[in-house]
C-alpha cells in the first residue's frame, strides 16, 4: 500500500516549451501533495505544497508563474514547468501525505520525474 | 538555511560493520524525524521514523537514536550490506506547520563486500 507513481518517468523537451508532470496517489487518499526538486547529489528541495481544492504554497525563490501547480483531487496533482529553459532540467519528485488509518502523516515519495531541457 | 545538518557527507563501511549516520537539528517545534533511502534515479523511500515521546526504535538491522535535549537522532544500519549502499537523507517536520519536511543534505553509503 501507500504507492506514489509520477508520469512521465523522463521527458526531454525544447526551450520554451511546457512540460506536465503528473502525481498520483494510487492506493490512498492524500489532501496534501508535495513537490520536490533535486540536482545531482544533492538533497531534496521543497518547491512548493499543494493542498486539494486550493491554491499551492510556494517557497521562497520558487516562480509560481513558472511552476505551476494543480491539485484537482485527492489522489492527482500536476507540476507544470511552463517556458522551460536548460536551467530547469532537473529530478522533480512529489510525494503525498497519508492520513490514518493507512499511516500516521508519513510522507510517501514518487519515483521521480528526470526533466532534460535542451 | 538548512534546519537539519547531517553528517558524514559520505560513508565506506565494510561488509558486516555498523553505518551510523547523525542529525542535528535547532527547530525544537519538530516532532516527527523520518529517514530515507535513496538509489540513484528512484524517489526517496521511508526507512524509519520516529516521534520525539521516544528514545530509540528498531526496525530489523535499522535503528534510530534520539536525543531530544541534544536535538540530535541518529540512523544505525547493523551488518550494513552491499545492497544498503546508498543515499540516506535524515528529515523532519512540524505537524502544526503543513508537514513540510526538511531533508539533511544526504549521506553516500557504500558498503564494501
Amino acid at each position: 500500500g501507500a504507492v506514489v507513481s509520477q508520469h512521465p518517468s523522463w521527458v526531454i523537451c525544447k526551450s520554451g516549451t511546457s512540460v506536465k508532470i503528473e502525481c498520483r496517489s494510487l492506493d490512498f487518499q492524500a489532501t496534501t501533495m508535495f513537490w520536490y526538486r533535486q540536482f545531482p547529489k544533492q538533497s531534496l528541495m521543497l518547491m512548493a505544497t499543494s493542498n486539494e481544492g486550493s491554491k499551492a504554497t510556494y517557497e521562497q525563490g520558487v516562480e509560481k508563474d513558472k511552476f505551476l501547480i494543480n491539485h484537482a483531487s485527492l489522489t492527482l496533482s500536476t507540476l507544470t514547468v511552463t517556458s522551460a529553459h536548460p536551467e530547469d532540467s532537473s529530478f522533480y519528485i512529489c510525494s503525498a501525505r497519508a492520513l490514518p488509518p493507512v499511516s500516521y502523516n508519513e510522507q510517501f515519495f514518487g519515483p521521480g520525474t528526470r526533466l532534460t531541457v535542451l | 538555511q538548512q534546519q537539519v545538518k547531517q553528517s558524514p557527507q559520505s560513508l565506506i563501511v565494510q561488509k558486516g560493520g555498523i553505518s551510523i549516520i547523525n542529525c542535528a537539528y535547532e527547530n525544537t517545534a519538530f516532532d516527527y524525524f523520518p529517514w530515507y533511502q535513496q538509489f540513484p534515479g528512484k524517489g526517496p523511500a521511508l526507512l524509519i521514523a520516529i516521534r520525539p515521546d521516544v528514545s530509540e526504535k528498531k526496525e530489523g538491522r535499522f535503528t534510530i537514536s534520539f536525543n531530544k535535549s541534544a536535538k540530535q537522532f541518529s540512523l544505525h544500519i547493523m551488518d550494513s550490506q552491499p545492497g544498503d549502499s546508498a543515499t540516506y537523507f535524515c528529515a523532519a517536520s512540524q505537524t502544526n506547520s503543513g508537514y513540510a519536511l526538511n531533508f539533511g543534505k544526504g549521506t553516500s553509503l557504500l558498503v564494501t563486500p
